[in-house]
C-alpha cells in the first residue's frame, strides 16, 4: 500500500539555521508523483514542487532546495537560511494512480517547523 | 494553475443542524473534485472523490448519508454535513484535479 512517512513531527531551528525535512514514501506504482505543500496559520496549502518518479534531478528554488532519492525512496526538503516567515506545518504527498484514472493524493502527518528570531 | 475558492471560510453552527459547503472552480472546468478533512494539529485525510453528474466515491469509514457530496456541475461541488455534531469540527479542504491538485483555501467548521 502507499504510504508517506514523515517521521519529524515538530522542528525548532533559529533563524538562519538550515534545516531538512525528511519525507520517505512507499509505492508499487512505477510511475508516480511527489510533491511538498507548507500549510501556514492560515490553513490554506501552498504549493512548492512537484517531481514525476522519473526525474531524480534535485532541484533549488532560492533558499529551498529537493533531493529526491529513488534508492531510499525518500524526496527531502532543505531550507536554507531559515526565516521566521518559513515557519509552518509542512506536508509531503505521493500521488497514486486509480483504476478510474485520477490520482488520489496521500498525504504525510507532517512536520511543524519553527524558526525562532 | 486552476484557482478554487470555498465558501464560507468559516461556519459556526448548533449540534444537529446542516452545513453546506460550496467549492468553486474558478476557471476551469473539473469533472472530478476532492474533498479532505485536517483535524487539527493532523494530516488531510480523503474523505471523497466527487464526480460531475455520477455519485461521490467515498472513502472508507466515511458514512456517506452524514457527509452528502452533490457535483452538479464542472464547476462547483457542494459537501453538506447532516445533523453536524461537536465530532464534526474541522477544516474541509476540497481539490480539482488538472494534472495535479489545486486546494482550495479550506472551510473551518465549529459545530457547538
Amino acid at each position: 500500500a502507499q504510504k508517506v512517512t514523515q517521521a519529524q513531527t515538530e522542528i525548532s531551528v533559529v533563524e538562519k539555521e538550515d534545516v531538512t525535512l525528511d519525507c520517505v514514501y512507499e509505492t508499487r506504482d512505477t510511475t508516480y508523483y511527489l510533491f511538498w505543500y507548507k500549510q501556514p496559520p492560515s490553513g490554506e496549502l501552498v504549493f512548492l514542487i512537484r517531481r514525476n518518479s522519473f526525474d531524480e534531478q534535485n532541484e533549488i528554488s532560492g533558499r529551498y532546495s529537493w533531493n529526491f532519492q529513488k534508492s531510499t525512496s525518500s524526496f527531502n526538503f532543505t531550507i536554507t537560511a531559515s526565516q521566521v516567515v518559513d515557519s509552518a506545518v509542512y506536508f509531503c504527498a505521493l500521488s497514486e494512480d486509480t483504476t478510474s484514472g485520477t490520482y488520489k493524493y496521500i498525504f504525510g502527518t507532517g512536520t511543524r517547523l519553527k524558526v525562532l528570531a | 494553475g486552476a484557482v478554487v475558492s470555498q465558501h464560507p471560510s468559516w461556519v459556526i453552527c448548533k449540534s444537529g443542524t446542516s452545513v453546506k459547503i460550496e467549492c468553486r472552480s474558478l476557471d476551469f472546468q473539473a469533472t472530478t473534485m476532492f474533498w479532505y478533512r485536517q483535524f487539527p494539529k493532523q494530516s488531510l485525510m480523503l474523505m471523497a472523490t466527487s464526480n460531475e453528474g455520477s455519485k461521490a466515491t467515498y472513502e472508507q469509514g466515511v458514512e456517506k448519508d452524514k457527509f452528502l457530496i452533490n457535483h452538479a456541475s464542472l464547476t462547483l461541488s457542494t459537501l453538506t454535513v447532516t445533523s453536524a455534531h461537536p465530532e464534526d469540527s474541522s477544516f474541509y479542504i476540497c481539490s480539482l484535479e488538472y494534472n495535479e491538485q489545486f486546494f482550495g483555501p479550506g472551510t473551518r467548521l465549529t459545530v457547538l
